[in-house]
């Protein structure tokens, strides 16, 4: 199947500062990449939609200053945790589907274990 | 929007039994559903699939089973063994927005 790489697999940040988080698709272009927060034991939480060459569209309740989305490239999303603070530690993950028209499976990043201390 | 409720949180069998997980969407427009096993620490990984125009599908020991006019979806796993144990997340998603709602998963504990 499909390749999605996310980096760095775990960061460990001051509070306060900025971390970026990429998510690249390294055998296909993915016109369309979703980011998602999971917290323990807990189910994906679908934070934003990343077009490429748009802007993100986000999920109520997100705070699109907060975590800022870039899709520069049909192979590359970045998701940014502006000013972390402890309440921001969670496992970040991506997603990317092949082709636009029609729903087909999804193929995750590994996913990125954020701790802000 | 689409809501999907899984359950149950928490399944634990005996090897060699079955398993059934259970998951209801509220979109009469959802038309795929597909099923992803996580294991421990690692990322989802779609294991089957279903779409609106099948009722039910099957792949070795895993099968999907859609009822839509109930707007119910079924994994089932048979001869479990303990490399099944995971969390198991159901989706669905929308035709048009083919953004996939999940449920909140079910920790699957197969005992040897």
């Amino acid at each position: 199947g499909a390749v999605v790489s996310q980096h760095p697999s775990w960061v460990i940040c001051k509070s306060g500062t900025s971390v970026k988080i990429e998510c690249r698709s390294l055998d296909f272009q993915a016109t369309t990449m979703f980011w998602y927060r999971q917290f323990p034991k807990q189910s994906l939480m679908l934070m934003a939609t990343s077009n490429e060459g748009s802007k993100a569209t986000y999920e109520q309740g997100v705070e699109k200053d907060k975590f800022l989305i870039n899709h520069a490239s049909l192979t590359l999303s970045t998701l940014t945790v502006t000013s972390a603070h402890p309440e921001d530690s969670s496992f970040y993950i991506c997603s990317a589907r092949i082709g636009v028209s029609m729903n087909t499976e999804a193929f995750f990043g590994q996913g990125t274990r954020l701790t802000v201390v | 929007g689409e809501n999907v409720e899984q359950h149950p949180s928490t399944l634990s069998v005996q090897e060699g039994d079955s398993a059934v997980i259970k998951c209801t969407y509220s979109d009469s427009a959802s038309n795929y559903f597909p099923w992803y096993k996580q294991e421990l620490g690692k990322r989802p990984q779609l294991i089957i699939d279903i779409r609106s125009n099948v009722g039910e599908k099957k792949d070795q020991r895993i099968a999907v089973t859609l009822n839509k006019t109930a707007k119910h979806f079924s994994l089932h796993i048979t001869e479990t063994q303990p490399e099944d144990s995971a969390v198991y997340f159901c989706a669905a998603s929308v035709g048009g927005s083919y953004i996939p709602t999940f449920g909140r998963g079910t920790s699957l504990i197969v005992h040897p």
